[in-house]
């Protein structure tokens, strides 16, 4: 099982440039979420996901776009990337809101210059 | 938004010690995660918490959701090389299923 595949690892913008970090899953969860970790302040929720079409703002969403048009995918989009968007982003999913235990990828490393 | 305090930051311990830490918060929560993350990974799921008091192990790790819904700790029980990496917990909410993570615990052991 793949699980939860994030693209690319590694990925390195200059400022005002634009991107989109991909997010696929194969569980068929119903929750997906986009996390930013920086360093000594654990994991921030940007964006979730209760289902296709659905989306919602989390705690630092500015900044960021998102969209869900399958179960399966869940890309975020930086419109105007900044140094401060400088992050590891990890893409998240979970099988419905009774069940919270997320499933993470890998992580997107991304340098904004 | 909401914040999850979690101590201590770092530990670094012999190896065959036991190992605890700790997670409060001033918000109550439904469900209290603990999650491994090694370098250059994501976070892993260890242990998940559903009602206030319960106890749950997963080999040598044990978890309790505190009975006030606003603390949980999680043990580690003689410790292993393998055992590094940072911990953190992570409070749950039903509604939009988020989750609130704490700041984490960068765990080293000495061999």
């Amino acid at each position: 099982n793949a699980g939860v595949t994030q693209t690319p690892k590694f990925q390195v913008l200059k400022t005002g440039q634009s991107m989109t970090l991909q997010c696929a899953q194969d569980m068929n969860h119903e929750y997906m979420s986009w996390y930013r970790q920086d360093p000594g302040m654990g994991l921030r929720l940007i964006h979730y996901s209760v289902g296709a079409g659905i989306t919602d703002q989390g705690e630092v969403p500015n900044g960021y776009n998102v969209s869900r048009s399958t179960t399966e995918d869940f890309p975020l989009r930086l419109l105007s990337a900044a140094p401060s968007q400088t992050s590891v982003y990890f893409c998240a999913s979970s099988w419905s809101r009774r069940n919270t235990e997320a499933f993470f990828g890998q992580g997107t490393r991304l340098t904004v210059v | 938004g909401q914040q999850l305090n979690q101590s201590p930051q770092s530990m670094f311990i012999q190896e065959g010690e036991d190992v605890s830490m700790n997670c409060t918060s001033s918000s109550i929560f439904n469900t209290w995660l603990w999650y491994k993350q090694d370098p250059g990974e994501g976070p892993v799921l260890l242990i998940a918490l559903y009602k206030a008091g319960e106890l749950t192990s997963n080999g040598r790790l044990t978890a309790q959701f505190g009975i006030t819904r606003k603390d949980s700790f999680l043990n580690i029980s003689a410790s292993i090389p393998s055992d590094v990496g940072i911990y953190f917990c992570a409070g749950g909410e039903n509604a939009g299923n988020m989750l609130t993570f704490g700041g984490g615990t960068r765990l080293m052991v000495k061999p």
